[in-house]
């Protein structure tokens, strides 16, 4: 059974850079159907894509924070990487690691990380 | 302000059918993308609900089915049991800002 585990600092400080890493169990990240993606969700609101990275490393960002993200992948590892830079409190969220499909759907969710931006 | 629009909240007695509609534009639902929607149970990570407009994964009840047309969608769920309780989120994708992925803003479900 694929599963999915987010792992990373719960703790930025404003203007420093977020770093999560998703390590997937279970299933290959090397697949040739499914992407890799980030989604958050700050405290009481709803669902945000982040962004989304395929096997061979080509990505796609959410446009509102393209300038900032940058999502990589390690298929040694089986790990697929977030980096957000130049944080802010309204980045504060529970960030999700997903396998993602077009067809269908994110499928598979890692259980979330609560990252906080605070001094 | 979400791309896609759900009403915020819903509710239901046990037993009852309710509904949650799902409403988007040219750019998204209405340019023939797939609609999945997404049920979160209180201090849960989503689960997907249904995938490609109108298919159940494996072990979801077919209490809960959906429907595409146009530009909305909706999610039907019948037999309203207490488990139900939680918040539902449509999700696509859309043209105009390069094929990302867009979710609705969530509608909390209560069971009264």
């Amino acid at each position: 059974q694929l599963q999915l585990q987010e792992s990373g600092p719960g703790l930025v400080k404003p203007s420093e850079t977020l770093s999560l890493t998703c390590t997937v169990s279970g299933g290959s990240i090397s697949s040739t159907i499914y992407y890799w993606g980030w989604i958050r969700q700050p405290p009481g609101k709803g669902l945000e894509w982040v962004g989304s990275i395929y096997y061979n490393g080509n990505t796609y960002y959410n446009a509102s924070l393209k300038s900032r993200v940058t999502i990589s992948v390690d298929t040694s590892k089986n790990q697929f990487s977030l980096k957000l830079s130049s944080v802010t409190a309204a980045d504060t969220a529970i960030y999700y690691c997903a396998r993602l499909g077009y067809l269908e759907g994110a499928t598979s969710w890692g259980q979330g990380a609560l990252v906080t931006v605070s001094s | 302000q979400s791309v896609l629009t759900q009403p915020p909240s819903v509710s239901g007695a046990p037993g009852q059918r309710v509904t949650i509609s799902c409403t988007g534009s040219s750019s998204n639902i209405g340019a023939a993308y797939d609609v999945h929607w997404y049920q979160q149970l209180p201090g849960t990570a989503p689960k997907l609900l249904i995938y490609g407009n109108t298919n159940r994964p494996s072990g979801v009840p077919d209490r809960f089915s959906a429907s595409k047309s146009g530009t909305s969608a909706s999610l039907a769920i019948t037999g309203l049991q207490a488990e139900d309780e939680a918040d539902y989120y449509c999700q696509s994708y859309d043209t105009s800002l390069s094929g990302s992925w867009v979710f609705g803003g969530g509608t909390k479900l209560t069971v009264l």
